[in-house]
């Protein structure tokens, strides 16, 4: 089972900042990674997969980067509802994991 | 436009069973497939496993492995999770998703289903 691991856990930052989130996996995963933003009591919304590509009505301020083991995910100008947790998964091999999560908070 | 709609909230008693309904609409439901997915409190999200909607091939996490079975009624378009013999760590919000293979993120999703596994 491919491992991900994501820094750091929690990130206190202001609006208008540029922010960087982590994500790394015990082993290659190519650019199999999808980052998904979580606000409290909804479910994941999918942000980013093929580790670069924007989904549907993504902000173009998100960004993703990286490939093989090492991503990240960077948020050009924070806005107030991009304060949330954010996941990154692999989907190279099964089972499909997830990171802890990052979250965002003002 | 897409949308995935689960079932409502369930308490159930340790060793029972549940099973948590995805009612899809908006797309055809044979050419995608649907992931299941859970996230206990204050836990990381922990895929479960994926049913295709072509043809109902399945793939579990190894960890649920003999506990959970994936089906889907192609008439309805609705996937469906049955988890077998709960425990109290069971209890988590379970969410469906739609993906396009089984090696796919999960593009949409359902708005989840509470399970609270007491005695």
């Amino acid at each position: 089972e491919i491992v991900m691991t994501q820094s750091p856990a929690t990130l206190s930052v202001s609006p208008g900042q540029r922010v960087t989130l982590s994500c790394r996996a015990n082993q290659s995963v190519n650019s199999y990674l999808a980052w998904y933003q979580q606000k409290p009591g909804q479910a994941p919304r999918l942000l980013i997969y093929g580790a670069s590509t924007r989904a549907t009505g993504v902000p173009a301020r998100l960004s993703g980067s990286g490939s093989g083991a090492e991503f990240t995910l960077t948020i050009s100008s924070l806005q107030s509802e991009d304060f949330a947790v954010y996941y990154c998964q692999q989907y190279n091999s099964w089972p499909l994991t997830f990171g802890q999560g990052t979250k965002l908070e003002i | 436009q897409v949308q995935l709609v689960q079932s409502g909230g369930e308490v159930k008693k340790p060793g029972a069973s549940v099973k948590v309904s995805c009612k899809t609409s908006g797309y055809i439901f044979a050419t995608y497939g649907i992931s299941w997915v859970r996230q206990a409190p204050g836990q990381r999200l922990e895929w479960m496993g994926w049913i295709s909607g072509h043809n109902g091939n399945t793939n579990y996490a190894q960890k649920f492995q003999g506990r959970v079975v994936l089906t889907t009624d192609t008439s309805t378009a609705t996937a469906y999770m049955e988890l077998r013999g709960l425990r109290s760590d069971d209890t988590a919000v379970y969410y469906c998703g739609r993906v396009g293979s089984g090696y796919d993120p999960l593009y949409r999703w359902g708005q989840g289903t509470l399970v609270t596994v007491s005695s």
